[in-house]
């Protein structure tokens, strides 16, 4: 069973275009996360939740809105896409309390042309 | 956050035991040291964590320098499935909330050779 999901895999659209990210965790954690990778592989935090309440968001421009529907989900949505988007996103989660591994998803490389 | 220093890259052989450094001369008293690798087009993975005692774990072990200043993590025989990029982070301890995000810098980039 994956612990933390993320779909879709791939995505692949134009500038100026509205996309959501989808992010799941099935391991009970309180805590969810967004990275951005770049393309020199820079892994930076965008934004933590703690039980579905916004707890970072690290100068993100306000294109990007994290929404926690639960604790399980975090999700990601871009309006507006511009060149610069161009990147992987990882999500992650962890439990706040007991451990601080973050356990991080397979990534959604966004492609914007 | 207190910086880490890690070698841009390291080689070793298939079978040998990896020592990967990490320096972290301004680590403060409280501070946890992590470990994470991240394998080719694949999301960041948890390895290890100390805090002044060294720790063994399945994948690898964690040698702490007695200032605490650096640390090592040693892959006791690395097999061409350890060929990642290994970051060394400082994490603070737990203060309530707990959601803090990892501070990732270049790592070290593992190239192991069969």
């Amino acid at each position: 069973d994956t612990a933390v999901s993320q779909t879709p895999k791939y995505l692949v659209t134009q500038m100026g275009n509205d996309k959501s990210i989808k992010c799941e965790q099935n391991l009970g954690h309180d805590t969810m996360y967004w990275y951005k990778q770049d393309s020199k592989k820079f892994l930076k935090i965008m934004f933590s939740y703690n039980n579905k309440e916004l707890i970072i968001n690290e100068t993100v421009p306000n294109r990007f809105s994290p929404k926690s529907p639960d604790k399980a989900h975090l999700n990601l949505h871009i309006n507006s896409l511009e060149l610069g988007d161009s990147a992987v996103y990882f999500c992650a989660s962890s439990h706040s309390t007991i451990s601080y591994e973050q356990y991080f998803g397979p990534g959604t490389r966004l492609t914007v042309t | 956050d207190a910086k880490t220093t890690q070698p841009n890259s390291m080689e070793s052989n298939e079978e040998e035991p990896v020592h990967l450094p990490c320096n972290h001369s301004t680590i403060s008293g409280t501070d946890y040291i992590h470990w994470y690798r991240q394998l080719p087009s694949q999301g960041p993975e948890y390895v290890i964590h100390g805090l002044t005692s060294n720790v063994n774990n399945r994948m690898a072990s964690l040698a702490i320098a007695e200032d605490r200043k650096s640390s090592t993590l040693i892959l006791h025989r690395a097999t061409l499935r350890d060929a990642a990029v290994y970051y060394c982070i400082l994490r603070a301890p737990y203060s309530g909330g707990g959601a803090d995000g990892l501070t990732f810098g270049k790592g070290t980039h593992l190239i192991i050779q069969p």
